[in-house]
């Protein structure tokens, strides 16, 4: 079993609907949880950070951490066609080496 | 954000020669950077940890001799892929660890823009 599972999709969405995507990891010692978002052929770029459980919210993105279920999601309002990229979550000790999934492709169509 | 800087962001060599890609940390020191590589929908996968002033630390299975990593100074690592051969050809990521206030607190690995590597 991978340590950070995440479903590569693609997710294929409405503009405007409100997205949910998802990582389920086996590490109990995980205590930092990062969602990145990767356009093609560029760096990933940070878009949320949280520790330990609970919710953080910044602008139209949400991120939920359960660590009781070992799940972590990330919610987008309002999609938008310039939100299509792929979305990586990352989690870690502390050591600041975190450990990716593979990322979920997601497509918003006009 | 922290800005790392990756170049270049293409290249494409024959087989057999050297290729240098260079990651910048332009506002702020960075102590430690990574290199990462990423095939067509896969994960990053870390294939060093590039320590300033000392040796690099390579993952498991990656070939120290193939990858040369230099971290010269705080701001500059580069990463010399040897006699390359078309299995090389990838995407090649950097990152650097900062801290930013805007990220709630405490370090955050901030990325290049990545290096696709073409060997013909």
């Amino acid at each position: 079993q991978k340590e950070v599972e995440q479903d590569p999709g693609p997710l294929s969405v409405p503009e405007g609907a409100i997205v949910s995507l998802n990582c389920t990891y086996s590490n109990s010692a995980f205590q930092y949880f990062m969602w990145y978002r990767q356009y093609s052929r560029k760096g990933p770029e940070l878009l949320m950070y949280t520790y330990s459980s609970g919710n953080k919210e910044d602008g139209r993105f949400t991120a939920q951490v359960d660590k009781s279920s070992k799940y972590i999601s990330l919610f987008i309002r309002d999609s938008q066609p310039s939100d299509s990229a792929t979305y990586l979550c990352a989690t870690s000790t502390g050591s600041y080496i975190p450990t990716f999934g593979r990322g979920t492709s997601l497509i918003v169509h006009p | 954000g922290a800005v790392v800087s990756q170049h270049p962001s293409w290249v494409i060599c024959k087989s057999g020669t050297s290729v240098k890609i260079e990651c910048r940390s332009l506002d702020f020191q960075a102590t430690t950077m990574f290199w990462y590589r990423q095939f067509p929908k896969q994960s990053l996968m870390l294939m060093a940890t590039s320590n300033e002033g000392s040796k690099a630390t390579y993952e498991q299975g990656v070939e120290k001799d193939k990858f040369l990593i230099n971290h010269a100074s705080l701001t500059l690592s580069t990463l010399t892929v040897t006699s390359a051969h078309p299995e090389d050809s990838s995407f090649y990521i950097c990152s650097a660890r900062a801290y930013r206030v805007e990220h709630g607190g405490n370090e955050k690995l901030f990325f290049g823009s990545g290096t696709q590597l073409s060997v013909l």
